[in-house]
């Protein structure tokens, strides 16, 4: 199976603060990676598909990049709004499509 | 617009079995699969399997093997999740969500606590 490691597990940040938090796939998945923003007692939603393409309708302070097996998230400028937790997760042709633990984005 | 509706919270005791449903709208049910997903209290995501409504294909994370059985019902537009054997540690909510495609997840049902206590 393919492991998918976030890190960190924990960010501390302000508001306008840029942002980025790490994927690392446990071997290649060319750009088959998907991010997702979880609030507490919500649904995850989908942010980021193919590594770096943004999902309609979510702001363009998101973006991704990464291929093989090394991935980043970034928020441009961090808005209230943004404090989740956010997932990586692989859907490569090999099941199962593992996400990564997690990284809580919390506020400073 | 696409929407998942979960069937509601469910209590059960060590060694049942749950049933969860999740009815879709809003799109051409058999063109995407069906993610299910679990989250135990205080933790992540866990991939558990998907299903494909247009043949019943089905692929289980290994973990799940042997105690879950997705099934779909094209008649309703409605899929299904059954868990086996219950025990405390699946103890979750469990999500469906829509593939793009066969791929990642694009649309979430609302979630389906399920409990297991004796």
């Amino acid at each position: 199976d393919i492991q998918m490691t976030q890190s960190p597990s924990t960010l501390s940040a302000s508001v306008g603060d840029r942002v980025t938090i790490t994927c690392r796939a446990s071997q290649t998945i060319n750009n088959w990676l998907a991010w997702y923003q979880q609030k507490p007692g919500k649904a995850p939603k989908l942010l980021i598909y193919r590594a770096s393409s943004l999902e309609s309708g979510v702001p363009s302070r998101f973006s991704g990049s990464g291929s093989g097996t090394e991935f980043t998230l970034t928020i441009s400028s961090l808005q209230p709004d943004d404090f989740a937790t956010y997932y990586c997760q692989h859907y490569n042709t090999k099941y199962p499509y593992s996400f990564g633990q997690g990284t809580k984005l919390e506020i400073k | 617009q696409v929407q998942l509706v979960q069937s509601g919270a469910e209590v059960k005791k060590p060694g049942a079995s749950v049933k969860v449903s999740c009815k879709a709208s809003g799109y051409i049910f058999t063109s995407h699969y069906v993610h299910w997903v679990r989250q135990a209290p205080g933790q992540g995501l866990e991939w558990m399997g998907i299903i494909s409504p247009s043949d019943g294909f089905t692929t289980y994370a290994q973990k799940f093997q042997g105690r879950v059985t997705m099934t779909t019902d094209t008649s309703t537009s409605t899929v299904y999740m059954e868990l086996s054997s219950l025990r405390s540690e699946d103890t979750a909510v469990y999500y469906c969500a829509k593939a793009r495609g066969s791929w990642y997840e694009d649309y979430w049902g609302q979630g389906t606590l399920v409990t297991v206590s004796s």
